[in-house]
Order: structure tokens, then C-alpha cells, then sequence
């Protein structure tokens, strides 16, 4: 069984700094696909970022990067000129591709501060 | 845009007491899971389906039971609550399997058992 590891329970940042999340996971599998997702108070499960692990190239979105490892199976999230909209939990995700269907194994999450 | 809608958000059961939770989605996916969230995890998969009619096992199905009787419609069942399943659970469905189709969420279900 696939699992996930996110080993900062909580990382505080000040705004405008760069913070980075690490997550590591362990699967036998050759292809599969990495997330970042995000919590808010609100409590919603917000999608931050995807990778697909056939691809070298690491995936952006905006003021969020991953640095996508392969053979040391890491998984980071780099957010880039930190913002107050950006504390909540991030917990970091992985599925296997087609076959079954079976869902996302998430790590435990990490809760990011963010300090005015 | 509805998406995905949950329906109860919040309710307190007693021990033993029964019932369930409605999924409903939009968004013609076939594919749609339940999880539970508890204080200090991730999300972990109960049941999920991958398609009307049909339902598997997640990670932690025990003390649930689920029904896909309609494609937009996921339910999740306790026939006898317990304090155990005091937790939050979370709704997902997703149009397939891809990275490219990711899972959609509910806003949730706080569901405390006393």
C-alpha cells in the first residue's frame, strides 16, 4: 500500500517570504500523479497543484511550484511571496492511475502560519 | 455551479442510532468517493464507486455501508452509530482517473456520535 508522509505538522512563514512544504511517499508503482490540496478554515479541499510522475518537468501554478523528486520520492510545495489567504492546512496526495479506481492516500497535512 | 453538495452539514447522533449521509453531484462524473477526516490525518478513504450500481471498499469501510442507485447520487450509511465515527466526512467525485480529471469535494459532514 501506497503511503504519504508530510513530516512539518505546522511551518510559520512571514508574509511575503517563501515557504516550502515537504512530502515524502512510498509506492512501487512507476507512473502516478502527486497533488496539493488546501484546507481553509472554511474546511473546503481545494485543489493548490497536480504533477504527473512521467513528466521531468516540475508543475507551477502561479506563486506555487513543486519540486518533484522521482528516485528520492519527494514531493515539496514551494509558495513564493506568502500571503494571509494563504494559511490553512496543505496536505499532500497521491493516486494511481486508470486500473482501479481506488481513491487519494493523503498525508496527515501541514498546518501554514502565516505572520503579518 | 453547485459541484458537489453534501447534505446534512453538521448532526449529532446517539450511540446506535442510524443514518445517512446524500451526496449529490452535477457534474456527470462516474466516479465518487467518501472519506473521513479525523483530528491530525488526512483524509481516508471509506468506500468509493466507479459507477452507478456499483461500490468497492476504501481504507476503512468497516461500520459503513454505501449505495450508488443513481450516477449523480453517492449515499453513506451507519446502521449503528458509534463514537468512533465521530469525524468529518468529505464527499469527492471525479470524471475519471487522470491527474487531468482530479477529484472534486463537498464542503463536508460533521458527524459527532455521543
Amino acid at each position: 500500500a501506497q503511503t504519504v508522509t508530510q513530516s512539518q505538522p505546522e511551518m510559520s512563514v512571514q508574509e511575503a517570504e517563501t515557504v516550502t512544504l515537504s512530502c515524502t511517499y512510498d509506492t512501487s508503482e512507476s507512473d502516478y500523479y502527486l497533488f496539493w490540496y488546501k484546507q481553509p478554515p472554511s474546511r473546503q479541499m481545494i485543489l493548490v497543484i497536480r504533477q504527473e510522475a512521467y513528466k521531468q518537468q516540475n508543475a507551477t501554478e502561479n506563486r506555487f511550484s513543486v519540486n518533484f523528486q522521482k528516485a528520492a520520492k519527494s514531493f515539496s510545495l514551494k509558495i513564493s511571496d506568502s500571503q494571509l489567504g494563504d494559511a490553512a492546512m496543505y496536505f499532500c496526495a497521491y493516486r494511481t492511475p486508470g486500473g482501479g479506481a481506488d481513491g487519494l492516500t493523503f498525508g496527515k497535512g501541514t498546518h501554514l502560519i502565516i505572520q503579518p | 455551479n453547485a459541484g458537489v453538495t453534501q447534505t446534512p452539514k453538521f448532526r449529532v447522533l446517539k450511540t446506535g442510532q442510524s443514518m445517512t449521509l446524500l451526496c449529490a453531484q452535477d457534474m456527470n462524473h462516474e466516479y465518487m468517493y467518501w472519506y473521513r477526516q479525523d483530528p491530525g490525518m488526512g483524509l481516508r478513504l471509506i468506500h468509493y464507486s466507479v459507477g452507478e450500481g456499483t461500490t468497492a471498499k476504501g481504507e476503512v469501510p468497516d461500520g459503513y455501508n454505501v449505495s450508488r442507485l443513481k450516477k449523480q447520487n453517492f449515499l453513506l450509511g451507519l446502521e449503528s452509530a458509534a463514537p468512533s465515527q465521530t469525524s468529518v466526512y468529505f464527499c469527492a467525485s471525479s470524471r475519471g482517473t487522470t491527474s487531468n480529471q482530479p477529484q472534486h469535494f463537498g464542503d463536508g459532514t460533521r458527524l459527532s456520535i455521543l
